[in-house]
C-alpha cells in the first residue's frame, strides 16, 4: 500500500459508544495531524504528533483522545461523542518543514 | 495571526472556459502557499505549492498559480475547465510546518457541459 489509509471510511456511533480511528502513513514522514471538517466550516487543525511527540492540540475536547504509538501510526480515540462532533475526519502526514500535506480519504463519522 | 481568505465560496464556469480561483493570504512575511483539491467524499489532494524561486508554478491536471508578493494573492487558474474539474478547492499557507497551514473556507468548482 502507498499514500495514507484511514479506515473506518464510515462510522455510526452512539453518544455513549467508545470508537478509534485508525490512520497508516506508507510515506517515511514524521509529522502526522488529525484535522476536521464539517460541513460550511473551514478545515479544523485538531492534533499534530511530530516524531511521535504531541505539538499542538487546538482547543479540542478531552472526549477527542489522539495516540500515536510510531511514526507511521495515529489513532483517534473517541469516547461520549456529542451529535456536533458528526464530521468527515482527515489524517494527514508530512516530512517536517516541507510545508506539504498528504491526506488520507477521511473517516465519515456520524454521531446519533 | 495569519489567514486565507477565498473570493467566492461558488463558482461555476462553461467546459472549456477559463477557471479562475481566487485567494489571498494576510502574512508579514512570505509563506509556503500550497492549492489541494477534494473530490467528493475524498481527502484534499495538494495540485500545487509555492516555496521559493519562480512565481509561476505549475501544477498537476493543467492548473497553475502564480505568486504575487505585491498583492498578497495566489489565484488558481486553468485554461479550459473540464467536467472532471469539478471539485472543492482549498488554498492554505503555512509560515514553516506544513501542520500548522491556515486554510481558506474552500471553493466549490462547477463545471456546465
Amino acid at each position: 500500500e502507498t499514500g495514507v489509509t484511514q479506515t473506518p471510511r464510515h462510522l455510526v456511533m452512539g453518544m455513549t459508544n467508545k470508537k478509534s480511528l485508525k490512520c497508516e502513513q506508507h510515506l517515511g514522514h514524521n509529522a502526522m495531524y488529525w484535522y476536521k471538517q464539517s460541513a460550511k466550516k473551514p478545515l479544523e487543525l485538531m492534533f499534530v504528533y511530530s516524531l511521535e511527540e504531541r505539538v499542538e492540540n487546538n482547543s479540542v475536547p478531552s472526549r477527542f483522545s489522539p495516540e500515536c504509538p510510531n511514526s507511521s501510526h495515529l489513532f483517534l480515540h473517541l469516547h461520549t461523542l456529542q451529535p456536533e462532533d458528526s464530521a468527515l475526519y482527515l489524517c494527514a502526514s508530512s516530512q517536517r518543514n516541507t510545508g506539504e500535506l498528504f491526506f488520507g480519504e477521511g473517516s465519515r463519522l456520524t454521531v446519533l | 495571526a495569519q489567514s486565507v481568505t477565498q473570493l467566492g465560496s461558488h463558482v461555476s464556469v462553461s467546459e472549456g472556459a477559463l477557471v479562475l480561483l481566487r485567494c489571498n493570504y494576510s502574512s508579514s512575511v512570505p509563506p509556503y502557499l500550497f492549492w489541494y483539491v477534494q473530490y467528493p467524499n475524498q481527502g484534499l489532494q495538494l495540485l500545487l505549492k509555492y516555496t521559493t524561486g519562480a512565481t509561476l508554478v505549475k501544477g498537476i491536471n493543467g492548473f497553475e498559480a502564480e505568486f504575487k508578493k505585491s498583492e498578497t494573492s495566489f489565484h488558481l487558474t486553468k485554461p479550459s475547465a473540464h467536467m472532471s474539474d469539478a471539485a472543492e478547492y482549498f488554498c492554505a499557507a503555512s509560515l514553516t510546518n506544513a501542520g500548522k497551514s491556515t486554510f481558506g473556507d474552500g471553493t466549490t468548482l462547477t463545471v456546465k457541459p
